[in-house]
């Protein structure tokens, strides 16, 4: 199964672009690419997910590399609402495989 | 709020017994999702049904099973219980079981197995 690698943690500014990265060197051509955060004490959200293209939304953008044997959550402008624990998960034959995920602080 | 409603919030047993964890998904949604959150740890896939029927099978345990009602409601029964199968247990929906569709999840049913 194809799995991912993300920095345990990360810190960001207030009011700063945040990139968060994620290693998913073995994915197969029909991975998806998602991204879910979890706020404390609270159920998983999701934030963006794509294939090849580069995707955004209202929360954030998804860049996947030209290999896509990586990928960056970009937030555009971090708030202190924004900390949360971010996972990178690739979806195949309804399988879903989430890593440890990446432990955002935003200082302010 | 999701729309995802679980219930109860908490659950407190001993080991050895038996227990039910219920799931409503989104209104329109036909596929749900079963997890188990140990502390501190990421999400581990449990299962996943579609419009009653299962779809995926993840670390499941022997011990554990689960079932997608005609009303769309799912149920996750754990038996056997042990200290170690204390977590937090949620569940997710979507519209659609494909792999590019998003889940909604529920506030989680937090399990105490003392």
């Amino acid at each position: 199964d194809a799995k991912t690698t993300q920095p345990n943690s990360m810190e960001s500014n207030e009011e700063e672009p945040v990139h968060l990265p994620c290693n998913h060197s073995t994915i197969s051509g029909t991975d998806y690419i998602h991204w879910y955060r979890q706020l404390p004490s609270q159920g998983p959200e999701y934030v963006i997910h794509g294939l090849t293209s580069n995707v955004n939304n209202r929360m954030a953008s998804l860049a996947i590399a030209e290999d896509r044997k990586s990928s960056t959550l970009i937030l555009h402008r971090a708030t202190l609402r924004d900390a949360a624990v971010y996972y990178c998960i690739l979806r195949s034959n309804y399988q879903l495989i989430w890593g440890a995920g990446t432990k955002l602080i935003i200082k302010p | 709020d999701s729309g995802v409603t679980q219930t109860p919030k908490h659950l407190i047993t001993a080991t050895g017994q038996r227990v039910t964890l219920r799931c409503s998904p989104r209104s329109g949604d036909l596929s749900v999702y079963w997890y188990q959150q140990s502390l501190d740890q990421g999400l581990q896939f449990l299962i996943q049904y579609y419009n009653g029927e299962e779809r995926a099978k993840g670390n499941i345990l022997e011990r554990f099973s689960a079932q997608q009602f005609p009303d769309l409601h799912s149920e996750l029964n754990l038996s056997s219980l042990e200290l170690g199968d204390s977590a937090l247990y949620f569940c997710a929906s979507s519209v659609n079981p494909g792999d590019s569709y998003e889940q909604y999840f529920g506030p989680g049913t937090r399990l105490t197995v003392t």
